[in-house]
């Protein structure tokens, strides 16, 4: 594996599940980014890690639960969520404040 | 805040010609700025990063221009393919934080 990858690359849950969203990179960044894309809207971030400690929380629902157990695994724990919560969900790391390189996205359903 | 704004929020043109896109930011004291392409359903790309020190970069057929006082930077992009076709972001970093605009969708008729 290369790059940033995110599994699964589409979840479908209702509003009373828990699931999480998994996100690894192979680049040896020591920093990585949860961003939410929702129809007609910018890109927003919801959480950055560097040096697996938390520097940024953007004001995120407590429904949404971040872990970065190590430099290259981020997660995102998710429950209760709502159906506005649906959206393409994705990841980034970057070294430093460098150029951030991204996964391909979780695509997020909340019925 | 950071604010970002993308002109045009569409553009459509035929192929071969040169492609134009347009990003401006609030706040100039950015630590580089990055531009991505995002095709349907998929994740960001990166295509060229410029520093904050750095007036402009190219890499292939694109060329990126940033002018960090007036807060703008210009994506050109040669002899546009249908290939070309997809949503361009433009984002920039204060810190770790990269603001994003709300993209220029591009389609290149053939």
């Amino acid at each position: 594996e290369t790059g940033v990858t995110q599994t699964p690359r589409h979840l479908v849950m209702g509003m009373t599940n828990k699931k999480s969203l998994k996100c690894e990179q192979h680049l040896g960044h020591n920093a990585m980014y949860w961003y939410k894309q929702s129809a007609k809207k910018p890109l927003e971030l919801m959480f950055v890690y560097s040096l697996e400690e938390r520097v940024e929380n953007n004001s995120v629902p407590s429904r949404f639960s971040p872990e970065c157990p190590n430099s290259s695994h981020l997660f995102l724990h998710l429950h209760t969520l709502q159906p506005e919560d649906s959206a393409l969900y994705l990841c980034a790391s970057s070294q430093g404040a460098d150029e951030q390189f991204f996964g391909p996205g979780t695509r997020l359903t909340v019925l | 805040k950071q604010e970002v704004t993308q002109i045009p929020a569409a553009l459509s043109v035929p192929e071969g010609e040169n492609l134009v896109l347009n990003c401006s930011f609030t706040d100039s004291a950015i630590y580089n700025l990055q531009w991505f392409r995002q095709d349907p359903g998929k994740g960001l790309t990166s295509l060229l990063l410029i520093q904050s020190s750095q007036r402009e970069q190219t890499s292939g057929r694109l060329n990126a221009s940033l002018d960090k006082s007036s807060g703008r930077s210009t994506l050109y992009i040669a002899a546009s393919q249908p290939g070309d076709s997809a949503t361009y972001l433009c984002a920039v970093k204060d810190d770790y934080k990269l603001s994003f605009g709300a993209g220029t969708t591009v389609t290149v008729r053939a």
